[in-house]
């Protein structure tokens, strides 16, 4: 399962735009890179999910370059709601056996 | 459609005592994992179950065990509690996307 590296947290305003970067450096050709967010005591909620270049949805983007060694998630114009733990994983999509390896995910912190 | 519903959300049980978390999956998935969340961690998986057989675990002891059932609700089971099974247990279903849908998990404290 290919590991992936994150910063623990990150601080943020209001309004702002948040990148946070994740290192998956043995990737799996089959692999697909996906990000979930958690609030306390909840489970993890799904965001976005990629296998290369650029995905885009109503709450996120997700940038992947072309080694796909790295993806980064972008948040726009944050607010205090989206304080919260963000979780990269990089895994297969078979049904059978897709365990995924969650990481300590990294902490935003919103703030006015 | 039902999202993932876990029961109970809480519970308290003491060393050596045995526990059965239950969960429903999301109408329409037929695979369904569990995974352990310790204070301040990540999720960590347990195992998966994808059409009422074991298809993927974790490094977790034989104690931990689980059913699928033909509804695709699946249970986990552990035995002889120790105080480090201490933790949030979240049951995720899935249809094959790689898409997860967690439940809202079930808090076991073990004293």
């Amino acid at each position: 399962l290919a590991k992936t590296t994150q910063p623990i947290s990150m601080d943020s305003y209001e309004g702002q735009e948040v990148n946070i970067t994740c290192s998956h450096n043995n990737i799996a050709t089959n692999d697909y890179i996906t990000w979930y967010q958690q609030f306390p005591s909840q489970g993890p909620r799904f965001i976005i999910q990629g296998y290369k270049t650029k995905v885009t949805n109503e709450v996120a983007s997700l940038f992947i370059p072309a080694d796909r060694k790295s993806s980064t998630l972008s948040l726009p114009r944050v607010s205090l709601s989206d304080t919260a733990v963000y979780y990269c994983l990089v895994g297969g999509l078979t049904g059978g056996g897709n365990k995924l390896t969650f990481g300590t995910g990294t902490q935003l912190k919103v703030e006015l | 459609e039902t999202g993932v519903t876990q029961s109970p959300t809480h519970l308290i049980k003491t060393r050596g005592q045995q526990v059965t978390l239950r969960c429903s999956s999301q109408s329409g998935h037929n695979t369904v994992s569990w995974y352990q969340q310790a204070l301040g961690q990540g999720p960590q998986f347990i195992f998966q179950y994808y059409r009422e057989e074991e298809n993927g675990r974790g490094n977790f002891p034989p104690r931990f065990s689980g059913l699928q059932f033909p509804n695709y609700s699946s249970e986990l089971n552990v035995n002889a509690l120790e105080l480090d099974d201490s933790a949030l247990y979240l049951c995720a279903s899935s249809s094959g996307t790689g898409e997860l849908f967690f439940g809202e998990g079930s808090r076991l404290t073990v004293l």
